[in-house]
């Protein structure tokens, strides 16, 4: 069976500041690996996915993410975050075999000014 | 760009009765998808679809819950007998079948069980 760890429930951050929200897997098996945002009263967007090649993904509003095989962690980034980055992450991971995604427990990133 | 669509946005339903929540899959895409996610918790797997049959289904869904493909756009979740605790946001999905190819999520349906 596979999980997703997320290590924060809330991020906390100030407007230009650098983020990284933390994701682990664990899965015996090859996985793809993806980012969500979910903005308030809205659905779930993808932000970024890890299906093979380059370790380092780059996504949309300038966010990014590291594949660490050996660690287990797909870490999402942001050099310099906005308030309008205030939302919900989710990191979800799909076995390579599955079409189902198991999603972490998201967490609620606040930009503040 | 293609966009999965949810109706209705919000449902309010009293307990024991019947719900159907509806979906328009991408058109061309060919497996579907809903997901749970109760006020504060995770995004919930609770079954995907092809060929017009289930091809996987979680404990969550159990013989309360049916899902449908009436014709050739439309994708529903049927919820018999509900209860509170199906109070939830309901997410469809739809995805491509080259396995590389992400979701496209719906905007959700939020069910209330009064």
């Amino acid at each position: 069976a596979q999980s997703v760890t997320q290590l924060d429930s809330q991020v906390p951050v100030f407007e230009e500041a650098p983020v990284e929200l933390r994701c682990n897997y664990s899965s015996s098996v090859s996985v793809y690996l993806f980012w969500y945002v979910q903005y308030p009263n809205q659905g779930l967007q993808l932000l970024l996915k890890y299906l093979s090649g380059s370790t380092l993904v780059k996504g949309i509003n300038g966010f990014e993410a590291e594949f660490n095989k050996s660690q287990t962690s797909f870490h999402l980034r942001k050099p310099s975050v906005h308030i309008s980055d205030t939302a919900e992450y989710f990191c979800a991971v799909r076995r390579g075999s599955n079409y189902k995604l198991t999603f972490g427990k998201g967490t609620l990133l606040t930009v503040n000014p | 760009e293609p966009e999965v669509t949810q109706t209705p946005s919000h449902q309010v339903t009293q307990m024991g009765q019947e719900v159907i929540l509806r979906c328009v899959p991408i058109s061309n895409h060919l497996y579907f998808y809903w997901y749970r996610q109760i006020l504060g918790q995770k995004v919930e797997f609770l079954v995907s679809f092809y060929n017009n049959e289930i091809s996987e289904k979680s404990e969550i869904f159990d013989d309360q819950f049916s899902v449908e493909r009436p014709d050739g756009s439309n994708f529903t979740l049927k919820i018999r007998s509900t209860k509170l605790e199906d109070s939830a946001m309901y997410f469809c999905a739809s995805s491509e079948p080259e396995e590389y190819y992400g979701y496209t999520f719906g905007s959700g349906t939020r069910l209330t069980v009064v």
